[in-house]
């Protein structure tokens, strides 16, 4: 089936410096959604991208539709604590109802 | 206010013990999903539901079972627990299930984490 594949899978920055970590998928997705999972919750939509070629931002985030329909990209700028977390990438696949999300980018940031 | 619930929040139980996991959503929400979360696996989807009575299977729905008799509860039945269900599982719910759907976002409950012995 359709997958996902996230990289880097985890991340030791120190606070204050930029993050990015990207998405890739075999096949075509329409759609391109970033979630952050909190320890202990559930995932959390950060942004959701829905063009080819867009680029969108969240405060501090920002992410990027790749222009083949097969990537996607979150930056996170000048991180602080509260950014430690698992960062999904994921979408409904195309063609059916069903979602896929990747394996995730678990983000620590030390003070 | 606004969100998808699950319970219990933590379960613990030994293989064949037949149990239940139930969600609700007060949103009126027509999409309705389970997931389960496995280390260095991400969120894997188990069964959607696009409304009331209409369910269908996710990416991995071996040894699961859904319900969707009413629009706010989508209960996950596991029939004969065993230890490879151990996991971390999520419901999540957005509103359409059907033109809108690749632009509605998903919202999810606070997780159910099981143990099987």
């Amino acid at each position: 089936g359709q997958q996902l594949n996230q990289s880097p899978q985890s991340m030791f920055i120190q606070e204050g410096e930029d993050v990015s970590m990207n998405c890739t998928s075999s096949s075509i997705f329409n759609t391109w959604l970033w979630y952050k999972q909190d320890p202990g919750e559930g995932p959390v939509l950060l942004i959701a991208l829905y063009k080819a070629g867009e680029l969108t931002s969240n405060g501090r985030l920002t992410a990027q539709f790749g222009i083949t329909r097969k990537d996607s990209f979150l930056n996170i700028s000048a991180s602080i604590p509260s950014d430690v977390g698992i960062y999904f990438c994921a979408g409904p696949t195309s063609g059916t109802y069903k979602y896929i999300f990747g394996t995730g980018t678990r983000l620590k940031v030390l003070a | 206010e606004a969100q998808v619930t699950q319970n219990p929040r933590y379960l613990i139980t030994v293989t064949g013990k037949k149990l239940t996991v139930t969600c609700s959503q007060n949103m009126n929400h027509e999409y309705m999903s389970w997931y389960r979360q496995d280390p260095g696996l991400g969120l894997r989807q188990i069964y959607y539901s696009m409304n009331v009575e209409v369910t269908d299977k996710g990416d991995v729905p071996e040894g699961y079972k859904v319900s969707r008799k009413e629009k706010r509860n989508f209960p996950l039945i596991l029939e004969s627990p065993s230890p490879n269900q151990t996991s971390l599982y999520f419901c999540a719910s957005s509103l359409s299930g059907t033109r809108l759907f690749e632009q509605e976002t998903q919202y999810f409950g606070p997780g159910t984490r099981l143990l099987v012995l």
